[in-house]
């Protein structure tokens, strides 16, 4: 059963434009969220996370909106450079149950057409 | 850039031999992760180490082990590899565990045949 759902494999956005990326979740016990950036032959790149507490943090170009009631959580990159080119997961983490597991989605590949 | 480097990069071995893929930190954290990555599936949790010689088991741990010796080291040993082992292997670190952002290694590819 997978607890963290990146529904959408692919997206392309043209260059200066917003990209949207969702992640969906089932696991209400989730309460931190990470996002990471692949590019490949390479490890993933920590991104820019947010603790159920927050429903929003914003990091240059890069935020990422919590819903909590939907389960639902999205990064939003504006203006988009065809550098951002790259595989995004989303992640997410039960701290409370001492659980040292990230729980990732299976990715989204953006691609960023000049 | 978090300070982790695994070796080998790339490994290319033959079914029923066994392998140690290695991860090195200089962060000095506590916490050890390996991952494998496969398509369709994202990044899965094979072990983790919480301290020098403490290690638990993680989603995808059958037909592996770890040892962890020293805070700067994570050996992860494919006992007799088998073709479903064939993926590339992250290892990540972090400083104190649940609730918090992992740095990730840059990746060893192994192909078992």
């Amino acid at each position: 059963d997978q607890q963290v759902k990146q529904n959408s494999p692919s997206l392309s956005v043209q260059e200066g434009r917003i990209s949207i990326l969702n992640c969906d979740y089932t696991n209400s016990m989730f309460d931190y969220f990470l996002w990471y950036k692949k590019y490949p032959a390479e490890g993933p790149t920590f991104l820019i996370s947010i603790s159920s507490i927050k429903d929003k943090n914003e990091d240059g170009r890069f935020t990422v909106f919590l819903n909590k009631s939907a389960k639902h959580l999205s990064l939003h990159i504006v203006p988009s450079q065809p550098g951002d080119s790259a595989v995004y997961f989303c992640a997410a983490s039960n701290s409370g149950a001492g659980s040292y597991q990230l729980t990732f989605g299976k990715g989204t590949k953006l691609s960023v057409i000049p | 850039d978090a300070g982790i480097t695994q070796s080998p990069r790339h490994k290319v071995t033959e079914t029923g031999t066994p392998v140690t893929l290695r991860c090195h930190q200089t962060e000095n954290h506590r916490y050890m992760y390996w991952y494998r990555q496969d398509p369709g599936h994202g990044l899965r949790l094979i072990h983790y180490s919480y301290g020098v010689k403490d290690t638990d088991k993680g989603e995808v741990s059958d037909g592996y082990s770890v040892s962890r010796s020293k805070t700067e080291d994570f050996l992860l040993t494919l006992e007799s590899a088998t073709s479903s082992q064939t993926s590339v292997y992250f290892c990540a670190i972090s400083e104190t565990g649940t609730g918090e952002t992992q740095y990730f290694g840059p990746g060893t590819r192994l192909l078992v045949l």
